[in-house]
């Protein structure tokens, strides 16, 4: 079974300041791992995901995360918070080989940016 | 080209009653799954439906069921209402044939049940 340990339900950072969200997951086969975002009454948003081919994935807005598989990992990262990027971030995982659709997601971080 | 759509955004029904959401998927895509949101349980997977069969399912009671239409549209239904059936309730569409592509969510439709 696949799971996703999001560290951190809450994180602030100040305007400009870099943005890093935590995100391990564990999985039994190679796993496909996304980051959504989720503004306040709106559905989820993708911001990037990792399908394999490259470790370190540019998404929207300026984000981009890290496949470490040393470390079971994938943080997202900004090098500069801008205030709309206050909203909730979850990571998730899907299992690479089977054609079903389940994503197991984490319980979530809340981003609050401080002017 | 248009996104998810989900329909009503806003339902506010009793206990005992049922409700049925709907989802229009985007267009291609024949995968749709249906998620429960709620502040204690996080996001929680339904079902998932594929070519208007019903490929994968969570753990939930028999309440909830759902369905797929020849065009891909889906429906969900919740018998029997309890309060804490309410929740954000979001549908998601993928061309569902590979386990890499991404989920594309709808708005949601928040239930509340008084």
């Amino acid at each position: 079974a696949q799971s996703v340990t999001q560290l951190g339900s809450h994180v602030s950072v100040s305007e400009g300041a870099l943005v890093l969200l935590r995100c391990n997951y564990s999985s039994s086969v190679p796993p496909y791992l996304f980051w959504y975002v989720q503004y306040p009454n709106q559905g989820l948003q993708l911001l990037l995901k990792y399908t394999s081919a490259a470790t370190l994935v540019k998404g929207i807005n300026g984000f981009e995360a890290e496949f470490k598989k040393s470390e079971t990992s994938f943080h997202l990262t900004k090098p500069s918070a801008h205030m709309s990027d206050a909203a909730e971030y979850f990571c998730a995982v899907r299992r690479s080989n089977f054609g079903n659709e389940k994503l197991t997601f984490g319980t979530g971080t809340r981003l609050t940016i401080i002017p | 080209k248009a996104g998810v759509t989900q329909t009503p955004r806003y339902l506010i029904k009793t206990r005992g009653q049922q409700v049925t959401l709907s989802c229009s998927p985007i267009s291609g895509h024949r995968s749709v799954s249906w998620y429960q949101q709620t502040p204690g349980q996080g996001l929680q997977f339904l079902f998932e439906y594929f070519s208007e069969t019903q490929r994968n399912k969570g753990n939930f009671p028999g309440r909830f069921s759902g369905r797929q239409f020849s065009n891909s549209r889906s429906e969900m239904n919740v018998s029997t209402l309890e309060l804490g059936d309410s929740a954000l309730y979001l549908c998601a569409s993928s061309v569902g044939n590979r386990g890499g592509t991404e989920a594309f969510f709808g708005q949601g439709t928040r239930l509340t049940v008084v």
